[in-house]
């Protein structure tokens, strides 16, 4: 039972370098979301799709791009990577308001 | 708009010892209420949850939490701690726009 699984979960950039994030969930779930997760700042959306072709702003999505091509999977994308990008990415689905399932997170330095 | 304010960064407490992790939120309109945890090196795993009824919300690992309306609070509590229990707990809000709003954190730090 896999559940929400990210690839990779360790990756480092040189600034202005592009690279996507993968999510795939195997629980059916219409709702998907990005978070990213820095010291002290609890956890912060990024963007996030209600269903299969469907995205979202979040709160901080400036610099971020998404693609919901398949229900299952929810990709997140950087054009021109930043340090201020360094973090620890979390993808997550749903069914039930507020009930979500985490990949196990994707940690992303930028130099 | 709404937020999440976890009052307490870190807290640490030794074995056996009960704890209380402060969780305040703001929102104009209701809303529903979680606590997640997160051990290290993992994702967030759901430990409560406060929808509706009883203020009162039992969890996974004997973990509790009470709703408070009036203080707009939603505190989470355990008895007797283990040195298991170490890892950060987040406190989350969700309303109807489809997006939860999580606090900064806590860090419970168990000692022997």
């Amino acid at each position: 039972n896999a559940g929400v699984t990210q690839t990779p979960k360790f990756r480092v950039l040189k600034t202005g370098q592009s690279m996507t994030l993968l999510c795939a969930q195997d629980m059916n779930h219409e709702y998907m979301y990005w978070y990213r997760q820095d010291p002290g700042m609890g956890l912060r959306l990024i963007h996030y799709s209600v269903g299969e072709g469907t995205t979202a702003k979040g709160e901080v999505p400036d610099g971020y791009n998404v693609s919901r091509l398949k229900k299952q999977n929810f990709l997140l994308g950087l054009e021109s990577a930043a340090p201020s990008q360094t973090s620890v990415y979390f993808c997550a689905s749903r069914w039930l308001p507020g009930e979500l399932f985490f990949g196990e997170g994707s940690r992303l330095t930028v130099l | 708009a709404q937020s999440v304010t976890q009052l307490d960064s870190q807290v640490p407490v030794f074995e056996e010892a009960p704890v209380e992790l402060r969780c305040n939120y703001s929102s104009s309109v209701s809303v529903y209420l979680f606590w997640y945890v997160q051990y290290p090196n993992q994702g967030l795993q759901l430990l409560l949850k406060y929808l509706s009824g009883s203020t009162l919300v039992k969890g996974i690992n004997g973990f509790e939490a009470e709703f408070n309306k009036s203080q707009t609070s939603f505190h989470l509590r355990k008895p007797s701690v283990h040195i298991s229990d170490t890892a950060e707990y987040f406190c989350a809000v969700y309303n109807a726009g489809n997006m939860l709003t999580f606090g900064g954190g806590t860090r419970l730090m168990v000692k022997p």
